[in-house]
């Protein structure tokens, strides 16, 4: 029973579409995350939401909109995809905000053609 | 500005030795550090982790320590096992509002070889 589960696990798309990423965690956590892996492997945080409420907004372009229709899902959607979009997408959560131990998706391979 | 650094992207041990993978930071409020590991095709895992008020933490055959002077910690992998094989990542968080904030360094690749 996976704790933390991404769809999809990649995607492909061409630029200039609109694509989201779905998250969901059954841990009861409540705080989720997003982060972003890049060609360098860097491992970036994007935003957080602690019970639904955005806590962290990085300096991200705002074609990214996270959504968070209650505290077990935390869904990302990008508009006008560019190729430097492409990267790797990990949502995590963790049980309290303030602490460690994140518990990590498998992520989400994009791939913007 | 990486205020976490991993300045091996790669190390290989035999089977059996010990295996220390490096970090560095440079903001001195972080309070709290972590380890995690990676295999391919998933996301990282919890492995380990230490506050700032201590400079050791034991977990089986991992041990963290953290040396607040010079602002650098490191994982021991005592002995190593070919299913160690993985990338390892350090991150460090800070106090206060910016607590829920893991800061990741770039990896470390390590490969133990049997």
């Amino acid at each position: 029973d996976t704790a933390v589960s991404q769809t999809p696990k990649y995607l492909v798309t061409q630029m200039g579409n609109d694509k989201s990423i779905k998250c969901e965690q059954n841990l009861g956590h409540d705080t989720m995350y997003w982060y972003k892996q890049d060609s360098k492997k860097f491992l970036k945080i994007m935003f957080s939401y602690n019970n639904k409420e955005l806590i962290i907004n990085e300096t991200v372009p705002n074609r990214f909109s996270p959504k968070s229709p209650d505290k077990a899902h935390l869904n990302l959607h990008i508009n006008s995809l560019e190729l430097g979009d492409s990267a790797v997408y990990f949502c995590a959560s963790s049980q309290l905000w303030g602490a460690g131990g994140y518990t990590f998706g498998s992520g989400t391979r994009l791939t913007v053609v | 500005d990486q205020q976490v650094k991993q300045n091996s992207p790669s190390l290989s041990v035999q089977e059996g030795r010990i295996s220390i993978l490096n970090c560095d930071y440079t903001n001195s409020m972080f309070d709290y550090f972590l380890w995690y590991k990676k295999y391919p095709a998933e996301g990282p895992t919890f492995l380990i982790s230490i506050s700032s008020i201590k400079d050791k933490n034991e977990d089986g055959r991992f041990t963290v320590f953290l040396n607040k002077s010079a602002k650098h910690l490191s994982l021991h992998i005592v002995p190593s096992q070919p299913g160690d094989s993985a990338v390892y990542f350090c991150a460090a968080s800070g106090a206060g509002n910016q607590g829920g904030k893991l800061i990741f360094g770039q990896g470390t690749e390590l490969s133990v070889k049997p």
